[in-house]
């Protein structure tokens, strides 16, 4: 079965320092991927994706991903967070057409002042 | 345009009871997939509606059914409530062109279940 496994569920970081928020999937097929972000109270929001193409993906507020398929690993990026990046991040998968999301735990990002 | 609008926020059922969800899809949209969210975890996927057929469906119990209406809104209806059902309904609700495929997902911001 495909399953996706963000290994923090917590990652504090200071404030203007980098952060990667790690996802790792397991299929033996081509996948898509997919990073959202939940801010507290609020519904999940697309941050970026991997369809096809360039493997360094960017998204939106900063954040860029990695897709490295020998590693079935889909990294999330941001070289300075901000207090306003206080989030819970969730990676998922897809591997079919009919856009079934597999979706990891979540972490959640915390930025110390 | 409007975003994807879900009702109740927030509702409270004992168990064996049945609820209703509903959900509005974004203007233009045509595809509507409903999640539900346990405290603590990811998302799990139910099932999706495409042009009001379910366009497949995930490891839940035929308790859990769904509707979708020619306006492209959808209704969530779970049977004989159980304790496990309390969790955050997340609908979204995409644009396929052409049949199914990869499509944007836009979410509401849920409806909280909880069963006593």
């Amino acid at each position: 079965a495909q399953s996706v496994t963000q290994l923090d569920s917590q990652v504090p970081v200071f404030e203007e320092a980098p952060v990667e928020l790690r996802c790792n999937y397991s299929s033996s097929v081509s996948v898509y991927l997919f990073w959202y972000v939940q801010y507290p109270n609020q519904g999940l929001q697309l941050l970026l994706k991997y369809l096809s193409g360039s493997t360094l993906v960017k998204g939106i507020n900063g954040f860029e991903a990695e897709f490295n398929k020998s590693q079935t690993s889909f990294h999330l990026r941001k070289p300075s967070v901000h207090i306003s990046d206080t989030a819970e991040y969730f990676c998922a998968v897809t591997w079919d057409s009919n856009y079934q999301l597999i979706w990891g735990a979540g972490t959640k990002l915390i930025i110390k002042p | 345009e409007t975003g994807v609008t879900q009702s109740p926020t927030h509702l409270i059922k004992t168990r064996g009871q049945q609820v209703t969800l509903r959900c509005s899809s974004q203007s233009g949209h045509n595809t509507v997939s409903w999640y539900q969210q346990a405290l603590g975890q990811g998302p799990q996927f139910i099932f999706q509606y495409y042009r009001e057929e379910e366009n497949g469906r995930g490891n839940f119990p035929p308790r859990f059914s769904g509707l979708q209406f020619p306006n492209y809104s959808s209704e969530l209806n779970v049977n004989a409530l159980e304790l496990d059902d309390s969790a955050l309904y997340l609908c979204a609700s995409s644009l396929i062109a052409g049949g199914p495929g990869i499509g944007e997902l836009f979410f509401g911001e849920g409806s909280r279940l909880t069963v006593l």
